[in-house]
């Protein structure tokens, strides 16, 4: 049972392309993030989202943006991808703002 | 600006043995403490999350400890074993404007030896 799940687990692409990662829980948990993970495994929040509405938008490009079709799922969207976005993408949920926070596998990204 | 420390940056010892790994954070308006570890390769998982009212948290053999005050917490882990390899890494909600977004340290790097 998948608490945090999230497709593709390793995604190769070109500069330029546009792709998406989605992230599913089943936790019943009303808050999801994503987080970045870069080459010195420092994890960086990119965004939240707690009830269907945008809280969080760290100063990330606006080339990335969150979707999220219902409660149990925050999809990233990245247009135009740059070679420095290649990092591990990592989605996480949580029961309320400041709740224990659980994290799915992660998503590596390598733009070529 | 919330910032968060952990010392050591990696730490190796043999099997058996207790342990200390350190984080400090500089904001002391948290909501809570988290800590995690991450194995090579994967996700993160929770190991115990301290609330700002909370002084320790225990599961097993694991014991986390918290003082808001000298913005200081505090992971124990006793009789180390092998399994225990992996990067730990502490969290805590900066709560500035409400966000509660997470500001993680770097982690220690933790190598039990048989």
């Amino acid at each position: 049972d998948t608490a945090v799940s999230q497709t593709p687990k390793y995604l190769v692409t070109q500069m330029g392309n546009d792709k998406s990662i989605k992230c599913e829980q089943n936790l019943g948990h009303d808050t999801m993030y994503w987080y970045k993970q870069d080459s010195k495994k420092f994890l960086k929040i990119m965004f939240s989202y707690n009830n269907k509405e945008l809280i969080i938008n760290e100063t990330v490009p606006n080339r990335f943006s969150p979707k999220s079709p219902d409660k149990a799922h925050l999809n990233l969207h990245i247009n135009s991808l740059e070679l420095g976005d290649s990092a591990v993408y990592f989605c996480a949920s949580s029961r309320g703002l400041g709740g224990e926070q659980f994290f799915g596998p992660g998503t590596r990204l390598t733009v070529l | 600006k919330q910032e968060v420390t952990q010392i050591p940056a990696a730490l190796s010892v043999p099997e058996g043995e207790n342990l200390v790994l350190n984080c400090s954070f500089t904001d002391s308006a948290i909501y809570n403490l988290q800590w995690f570890r991450q194995d090579p390769g994967k996700g993160l998982t929770s190991l115990l999350l301290i609330q700002s009212s909370q002084r320790e948290q225990t599961s097993g053999r694991l014991n986390a400890s918290l003082d808001k005050s000298s913005g200081r917490s505090t992971l124990y882990i006793a009789a180390s074993q092998p399994g225990d390899s992996a990067t730990y890494l502490c969290a805590v909600p900066y709560s500035g404007a409400g966000s509660y977004q997470l500001t993680f340290g770097k982690g220690t790097k933790l190598s039990v030896i048989p």
